[in-house]
């Protein structure tokens, strides 16, 4: 069973950037079996996909966020990371790591516990 | 981009069978998955690629997928199933797409 844990900043400025690691605990991040996602959640509203990263660097990343938003893969610490550029307070959110499942579907099987993330002065 | 669409709430009285909706176009051409979120805690997979339930999800949790419709059943609905339900299919336009999300009430 895979583990996954966030860990970055609480609090971040406006049009500063937002930047998370998650790291894979229990498992290999090497895996072909799956890509490696990042979803968040403002408060008091749904989920929403930023985009996700193959062990390889191979990137997928919400159209919305595109311009904005750069995943990357550290397979020697077991790790990825998230960058989202140029930050307002409509980016406070939960910010959630996951396993995407990507044989025969593509599906988030394992969740991080999530870190909040305010955008504040 | 691909657009999937849930009722805001629904309600049920203990014991009885929930019903929730996701709506989408030509949706059962999909494969769908649907995820529970408690208050305050990370989702949870409970039904992926329409009807199959992950290991340590009860039986009572079922999954179905046709034409515009998926839907997530809850038979016997207890009270720790009031929670935000979520679905999610993959496009080939938008890439991962969720769903509104669903708060379930247990009356």
């Amino acid at each position: 069973q895979l583990q996954l844990q966030e860990s970055g900043p609480g609090l971040v400025k406006p049009s500063e950037t937002l930047s998370l690691t998650c790291t894979v605990s229990v498992g290999s991040i090497s895996s072909t079996n799956y890509n490696w996602g990042w979803i968040r959640q403002p408060p008091g509203k749904g989920l929403e996909w930023i985009g996700s990263i193959y062990y390889s660097g191979s990137t997928n990343y919400n159209p919305s966020l595109k311009r904005r938003v750069t995943i990357s893969v550290d397979t020697s610490k077991n790790q990825f990371s998230l960058n989202l550029r140029s930050v307002t307070a409509a980016d406070t959110a939960v910010y959630y790591c996951a396993s995407e499942a990507i044989v025969a579907a593509t599906f988030f099987d394992y969740w991080g516990q999530g870190t909040l993330v305010t955008v504040s002065s | 981009s691909y657009e999937l669409t849930q009722s805001l709430s629904v309600s049920v009285a203990l014991g009885q069978t929930a019903r929730i909706t996701c709506g989408g176009n030509n949706i059962g051409s999909k494969n769908v998955h649907w995820y529970q979120q408690r208050p305050g805690q990370a989702p949870v997979l409970v039904i992926h690629r329409d009807t199959n339930r992950p290991s340590g999800i009860p039986e009572r949790f079922s999954g179905s997928n046709s034409g515009n419709t998926a839907t997530l059943t809850i038979s016997r609905a207890q009270a720790g199933d009031e929670a935000d339900y979520y679905c999610q299919v993959w496009d080939s336009s938008s890439a991962v797409v969720f769903g509104g999300g669903t708060k379930l009430t247990v009356l």
